[in-house]
């Protein structure tokens, strides 16, 4: 199993610029989370999806910030448009409704906005 | 409610002696207590988990330790190595959505 697979690695844009995170969960996992860590807020739980539907995107910080889950091998991000105050590392995290033994994280995108 | 509280923020220790982070939580209804372990460039990775009906387990060098009634757990690593330098995040479930802690950075010196 190749884990939970993030896309881009490093990301730099400039203000105003559109940004997209890539994941693609581990085969199988029906549940999947988007995260962001910074080093003042730690590790912030921005929206999670339950079968490819969201079901709680209460941690979404603002209307720029929109995340999809079109099937259930592949999400995205996407912060539109970006700010400086953006800039953080970006997790995925996928879950299994079976026999259930927490989250695996991705390796996380980090986002840098200038 | 919903909060998970850790500590210390960062932790040094020398090689061979035993790192001891703590966490505390509110909402009984937490029904699992993992640990997980990141280091620089990484994401966040299981380390060790316990359910509220044990009070101790054990995996290698790692051990939780579980007081229900307090509503505290804490993580205890043996022989702590400078390999095992990395940030630490106690986190608490329930209805399998994870609430973590703000993490604890553990130096390990040689």
């Amino acid at each position: 199993d190749a884990g939970v697979i993030q896309s881009p690695r490093h990301e730099v844009t400039e203000m105003g610029q559109e940004v997209t995170l890539r994941c693609k969960p581990i085969s199988g996992h029906n549940s999947l989370f988007w995260y962001r860590q910074t080093m003042m807020r730690g590790l912030e739980l921005l929206i999670y999806f339950n079968n490819n539907v969201p079901i709680d995107d209460s941690g979404m910080p603002e209307d720029r910030f929109s995340a999809k889950m079109p099937n259930a091998s592949f999400s995205t991000l996407k912060i539109q448009p970006s700010e400086p105050r953006d800039s953080a590392v970006y997790f995925c995290a996928s879950s299994s409704q079976g026999a259930w033994g927490g989250y695996t994280f991705g390796s996380g995108t980090r986002l840098t906005v200038v | 409610q919903q909060q998970v509280k850790q500590s210390p923020q960062s932790l040094i220790v020398q090689k061979g002696g035993i790192s001891i982070i703590n966490c505390a939580y509110e909402n009984t209804a937490f029904d699992y207590f993992p640990w997980y372990q990141q280091f620089p460039g990484k994401g966040p990775a299981l380390l060790i988990a316990i359910r509220p009906d044990v009070s101790e387990k054990k995996e290698g060098r790692f051990t939780i330790s579980f007081n229900k009634s307090a509503k505290q757990f804490s993580l205890h690593i043996m022989d702590s190595q400078p390999g095992d330098s990395a940030t630490y995040f106690c986190a608490a479930s329930y209805s399998r959505q994870l609430t973590f802690g703000s993490g604890t950075q553990l130096t390990v010196l040689p």
